[in-house]
Parts: C-alpha cells; structure tokens; sequence
C-alpha cells in the first residue's frame, strides 16, 4: 500500500517562530489532507489539498503531485497551535479511506 | 449542527461485553468510514462503506462490524470486546460522486476496555 512519511517527527519552537511541515507519499493520489489534533483529541481539517497552494490565515500548504510531497507552513505560531499534525493521502478512486502519516508533535512555547 | 456525530464520546467496558458505537452525518455525503486510534496516536482505517459496498481493512477482526441503516449513519459494533480494543475510534464522511474526496471527520470516541 501506499507510503507516508512526515517529518519532523517532534519540533519544539517559541511563540512567534514560522515552521515548515513535510509529507511525503509514495504514489500518486487523488486526497490529500492536512489535520491538527489539538490536546482534546479533536482531529481538525487544516486543509484538502492534493494538488496546488491553498492559504488560510497563517497557515498554507502546497502539494507537489508530481514530486510526491506536501508542506504545511504555520507563521507566527501561538500556543494554540500546539498538537499533533497529520498528513493524509488516499490513491487512486473509490471508497477507500486516508492513509495517515504517523504524525508531527509540534510544541509551541509561550 | 455538527456534520458528523458520534455517540458515545466515552465508553468503558469490561473485556467480553459487546458494544456500539453511532456515528451520523447530516452532509448529505454517500461515503462514511472508520478509524482507529490506537496508544500511539497512529490513526488506521477500518471500514469504508459505499452505497452498499463495504471495503474491510483486513487487518480488522471480524468481531468488529459496521452496520448502516440508512446513508446518514455508520454504526460500529464489537463483540467481545479485548483489552486490545481500548483506542479512540472514529467516524468520517464523504461525498464521491462530486469529484472532491475530502473527508469529515467526527469528535471520536474514547472505548476503554478493562
């Protein structure tokens, strides 16, 4: 099945640092999303992007199809970014579900 | 007006119980899922239903089932439940036929089995 790396695996960073995201994946897809999860556990969509550049607020992505990679981009971090952020892919069609990244654990200091 | 709901938010059981979960979307969407979280926060697919096709992750156990009783709602069952079992499950929605894959997910159930 389809392969997906993320990277950092943990990143620590103070209040007001930018950070850079990666996802790689193995195949080509037809979904790709970005989650945050924040400390509650809730799994909230940052994004769906499979291809191309979306931005919302101080947050963007950018998939590269044809590369196999995705980053996600958070400027002016604040504490409530902190979380776990998953990269999801899903090849090809039909009913299949997201193949998930294990995920990075991202720390924001005050 | 949640899109996709799920109840319990928390379950605890004994080992050997059977249980449900119950999962509805109000997105109109024609494809619902299940995921499992386990320990390690690593999120797994488990089901994919479609219109009456059912897509089972064949490393799920066949004591866990999906049952749909209409488009809106994926419900989970589980018999005899494992120690193994205690993870975070959660429901999610799609719509297919539109051409964006994107999928909707719910506020998870936390299942501790003791």
């Amino acid at each position: 099945g389809i392969q997906v790396e993320q990277s950092p695996p943990d990143l620590i960073l103070q209040e007001g640092a930018n950070s850079t995201l990666r996802c790689n994946f193995s195949d080509s897809v037809n979904n790709l999303q970005w989650f945050h999860q924040n400390p509650w556990g809730q799994l909230i969509n940052l994004f769906y992007i499979p291809s191309g550049t979306k931005q919302n607020g101080r947050l963007s992505a950018t998939t590269v199809a044809t590369e196999r990679y995705s980053l996600l981009y958070i400027s002016s971090s604040q504490t409530t970014d902190s979380g776990v952020y998953f990269c999801a892919v899903r090849p090809g069609g039909g009913a299949d579900g997201l193949t998930f990244g294990k995920g990075t654990h991202l720390i924001i200091q005050p | 007006d949640t899109a996709v709901s799920q109840t319990p938010k928390y379950l605890v059981t004994q080992m050997g119980n059977d249980k449900s979960i119950k999962c509805e979307q109000n997105l109109g969407h024609d494809t619902m899922y299940w995921y499992k979280q386990d320990s390690k926060k690593f999120l797994k697919i488990m089901f994919s239903y479609n219109n009456k096709e059912l897509i089972i992750n064949e490393t799920v156990p066949n004591r866990f089932s999906p049952k749909s009783p209409d488009k809106a709602h994926l419900n989970l069952h589980i018999n005899s439940l494992e120690l193994g079992d205690s993870a975070v499950y959660f429901c999610a929605s799609s719509q297919e036929k539109r051409g964006s894959y994107e999928q909707y997910f719910g506020p998870g159930t936390r299942l501790t089995v003791t």
